[in-house]
């Protein structure tokens, strides 16, 4: 089993819809959390990161973990076409570990 | 992209020549990573450094070597290439101020015929 699990989608909503990313995985040992943001032939860009249970919120991005159920979500408000990209769930033990990577869920917003 | 440069960013090659990539950072942060990026497998670990002189293997090394002579750069090289590493190459750091986070660069976009 890979160690982080993320439905590839595509997944096509319209522009103002509320989005919900979500990833699992199978290691408790992972403590630290983020979601990136990739554009078509661009870099990963860090869009959230958390290390606790619960929820951080950064304008119309929320990022959610449950660490009891090892599942951890992203929510897009009044999503936007800007907003369509592949977003990259990724987890890891601590500082200077690799990511260990979702594959990405590809995200479409129609005007 | 954090201050992160890669070079080149498109290269063309033939197999069982050698290639080096290089990842420059402006942001003195202690560790350093490759990645390779392909349909199906997402991002995976080639090397990793956690400082000058210091690095390791990740998931993906095999045909794959690494240096680390300054803080700021981090060379990778195949050996001799194949069309198997045909891919996207990302450098990433971390290690700064905020701890945790990665930083990727912009990528290195190669083809090997």
């Amino acid at each position: 089993q890979k160690e982080v699990e993320q439905d590839p989608g595509p997944l096509s909503v319209p522009e103002g819809a509320i989005v919900s990313l979500n990833c699992t995985y199978s290691n408790s040992a992972f403590q630290y959390f983020m979601w990136y943001r990739q554009y078509s032939r661009k870099g990963p860009e860090l869009l959230m990161y958390t290390y606790s249970s619960g929820n951080k919120e950064d304008g119309r991005f929320t990022a959610q973990v449950d660490k009891s159920s090892k599942y951890i979500s992203l929510f897009i408000r009044d999503s936007q076409p800007s907003d369509s990209a592949t977003y990259l769930c990724a987890i890891t033990r601590n500082s200077g570990y690799a990511l260990n990577f979702g594959k990405g869920t590809s995200l479409l917003v129609t005007p | 992209d954090a201050g992160i440069t890669q070079s080149p960013r498109h290269k063309v090659t033939e197999t069982g020549t050698p290639v080096t990539l290089r990842c420059h950072q402006t942001e003195n942060h202690r560790y350093m990573y490759w990645y390779r990026q392909d349909p199906g497998h997402g991002l995976r670990l080639i090397h990793y450094s956690y400082g000058v002189k210091d690095t390791d293997k990740g998931e993906v090394s095999d045909g794959y070597s690494v240096s680390r002579s300054k803080t700021e750069d981090f060379l990778l090289t195949l050996e001799s290439a194949t069309s198997s590493q045909t891919s996207v190459y990302f450098c990433a750091i971390s290690g700064g101020a905020g701890g945790n986070e990665q930083f990727f660069g912009p990528g290195t976009r190669l083809t090997v015929l």
